[in-house]
């Protein structure tokens, strides 16, 4: 069981260049995020899939998309990257977003991806 | 919408101090989680908390709710060099939905 995987572990980017960043989990997870980490901002959702086939936009949404490719994938995309953007990016899971009596449901993160926009 | 303020951003501390970290949120909370990220590492479970007055231990680590829901601490008792890392509190609203983090305290332990 690798958990959650995520690739590239780095990047470095142009200003106006675009690339995906890969996840995928094989837990069988329902629910797949995408977070980015800044020094005293803690962590911030971009996106999240509640489940395969739908997504909907987090907190911090401008200038990324994503797609669930299905159960086990969930890709963030940036179309042109920005200086804005250099930050860590964690990709996470969960088997479902969580209940109302139950709570939320623990989130496995990945290794992260550490992209720096020039 | 929906905040979750966490205090202190960053704590020094001697090895074998107590250390405090509090979550407090601006609407009341239906459950609240707990995580650990080592420094170069990514945020790893540690417990959550669901009902309003609730306490939880593990080993030298006391996790608390409110009684209003609204807010949570968690203490470590005589801290340790393997404590080293940011804890990071996340909540989920009354409302549904997902989790909203916290931005994290930062704890170093001088040997």
């Amino acid at each position: 069981n690798a958990g959650v995987t995520q690739t590239p572990k780095f990047q470095v980017l142009k200003t106006g260049q675009s690339m995906t960043l890969q996840c995928a989990q094989d837990m069988n997870h329902n629910s797949m995020y995408w977070y980015r980490q800044d020094p005293g901002m803690g962590l911030r959702l971009i996106y999240y899939s509640a489940s395969e086939g739908t997504t909907d936009k987090g907190e911090v949404p401008n200038g990324y998309n994503v797609s669930r490719l299905n159960k086990r994938e969930f890709s963030l995309r940036l179309e042109s990257a920005a200086p804005s953007q250099t930050s860590v990016y964690f990709c996470a899971s969960s088997e479902f977003l969580g209940q109302v009596v139950k709570g939320s449901y623990e989130q496995y993160f990945g290794p992260g991806t550490r992209l720096t926009v020039t | 919408g929906q905040q979750v303020m966490q205090i202190p951003q960053y704590q020094h501390v001697q090895e074998g101090e107590d250390f405090t970290t509090y979550c407090n949120s601006s609407t009341t909370l239906s459950n609240i989680q707990w995580y650990k990220q080592r420094p170069g590492g990514h945020p790893v479970f540690l417990i959550q908390l669901v009902k309003s007055g609730e306490v939880k231990k593990q080993k030298r680590l006391t996790f608390q709710f409110g009684e209003a829901k609204k807010n949570s601490s968690l203490h470590i008792t005589a801290t340790q060099t393997t404590d080293v890392g940011t804890y990071f509190c996340a909540g989920r609203g009354n409302q549904g939905g997902k989790l909203i983090f916290g931005q994290g305290t930062e704890l170093s332990v001088k040997p």
